[in-house]
């Protein structure tokens, strides 16, 4: 079946480092890929995606390209806030089933 | 758009006792799920609705839990009898489409069963 497999965390940068949070996939067909960040205290958000090979998803400087020959969807900024410490979800969607979740990724960033 | 609302935030109870945990989705969404969130498993994807019937509720761990969805505006989660195992975060979300729709998440109900 589909899944997802995300580089375990915590990952602690300081303030202005450069995050990449690895995220590979297993699935039938051309699936949707997503990241979502978990704030504490709070319910995920959709935080990016792309729903097609060579798409680049961003938003709020968080950026992610779907590699389809690698099988890979990785996010990244270029320079982290204190504000961006969270948990981040890899997730994709074969179209007629739900999302698939990875297991989370922690970042602390410290100023 | 006030969010998916999900009442009550935290709920701690005793063994045995029946929890309930609501949700009202965002107005116009046709899709809710309900999931639940431990540090061991992460996220659990617990049963989705679709127009208020259920589609799929082969993650409920077992027949203790419950799910329903009387309209579009509510749903409910009923654990009955409750154990210490159970306690964790439980999440609704909802969406407006089919599996690539973004989902917009609760902000949860956080489960302790002494």
């Amino acid at each position: 079946g589909d899944s997802v497999t995300q580089m375990e965390g915590p990952v602690t940068l300081s303030e202005e480092a450069f995050l990449t949070i690895n995220c590979t996939y297993t699935a039938t067909g051309y699936p949707s890929l997503f990241w979502y960040v978990q704030y504490p205290g709070e319910g995920l958000q959709l935080l990016l995606k792309a729903t097609k090979a060579d798409d680049k998803g961003s938003n709020k400087g968080f950026e992610a390209t779907y590699r389809k020959e690698t099988t890979s969807f990785h996010l990244e900024k270029g320079s982290v806030q204190v504000s961006d410490s969270a948990v981040y979800f890899c997730a994709l969607s074969s179209g007629n089933t739900p999302l698939v979740f990875g297991k989370g990724t922690r970042l602390s960033v410290i100023a | 758009d006030a969010g998916v609302i999900q009442s009550p935030r935290h709920e701690v109870t005793e063994m045995g006792q029946e929890v309930t945990l609501r949700c009202k989705p965002i107005s116009g969404h046709d899709y809710l799920f309900w999931y639940r969130q431990t540090m061991m498993r992460g996220l659990e994807l617990l049963i989705y609705f679709n127009n208020n019937v259920p589609i799929d509720d082969s993650g409920m761990p077992e027949d203790r839990f419950s799910a329903k969805m009387p309209n579009a505006s509510f749903s409910t989660l009923k654990i009955q009898p409750s154990e210490p195992r159970d306690s964790a975060v439980y999440f609704c979300a909802s969406s407006s489409g089919p599996h690539n729709s973004p989902l917009h998440f609760g902000n949860g109900t956080r489960l302790t069963v002494t």
